[in-house]
């Protein structure tokens, strides 16, 4: 079985300031992937970024990044010059090779001041 | 390419009635995955589904609730006799091969049991 554990149910950061969700995973799979995605208040869950568990360098897409650090089970989503429109959401997912599902945490409130 | 349609997007009933929720795969997408939303909560799997097959449906209750992916038309997620706690998003999610690193997730489906 696998297991995420998103400690902060909500965060602030200053536009254009750089800020950073946690995520801890578990699994006994050796082969997962780890992902990102965004939940605005329209509903809708849009895919930020994603991390195999073999991939030998962290995963950027443009302003988002992932901090991975396998030792300690950990995937942490930065996101670089905050915006407004960063309001959201945020929900961290596992899927391992041996379960075709996501397991999702219980996601990240982030709030961006202006 | 048109992504993953999910409809109605919102839809309501009273306490007993049925509710089904309809989800169209994207183009070429013979896998179909649907989770569920409870209010401040992350989305939780229910069903895995292949064309005329379910292959995975350990997320789903054991009562009032059934899914099905003909080998003609959308994927339907039934919900018989609804109660309040079934209000929720659902999410219907599809991809290419059976593999978790590839899903697309729809709109979702709000449903409000009054």
């Amino acid at each position: 079985a696998q297991k995420i554990t998103q400690t902060q149910p909500g965060m602030f950061v200053q536009e254009k300031e750089a800020v950073t969700l946690d995520c801890t995973y578990d699994t006994s799979d050796p082969s997962y992937g780890l992902f990102w995605y965004k939940q605005p208040s329209s509903g809708e869950m849009i895919f930020l970024i994603y991390q195999g568990s073999y991939d030998q360098q962290n995963a950027t897409e443009g302003r988002y990044s992932l901090n991975f650090q396998k030792a300690r089970k950990s995937a942490n989503l930065v996101i670089s010059a905050s915006q407004l429109g960063d309001s959201a959401m945020y929900f961290c997912a596992i899927g391992a090779r041996s379960a075709r599902q996501l397991t999702f945490g219980s996601g990240t409130q982030l709030t961006v001041l202006p | 390419n048109a992504g993953v349609m999910q409809n109605p997007r919102h839809l309501v009933r009273r306490r007993g009635q049925e509710a089904r929720l309809r989800c169209s795969p994207m183009k070429g997408h013979s896998h179909v995955y649907w989770y569920r939303q409870l209010p401040e909560e992350g989305l939780k799997f229910m069903v895995y589904l292949q064309k005329e097959n379910i292959i995975d449906e350990s997320g789903m209750p054991k009562e009032r609730f059934s899914a099905e992916f003909p080998k003609e038309g959308p994927s339907i997620l039934r919900i018989q006799q609804v109660v309040r706690g079934d209000s929720a998003a659902y999410f219907c999610a599809s991809s290419l091969t059976s593999g978790s690193h590839e899903q697309y997730f729809g709109p979702g489906t709000r449903l409000t049991v009054t």
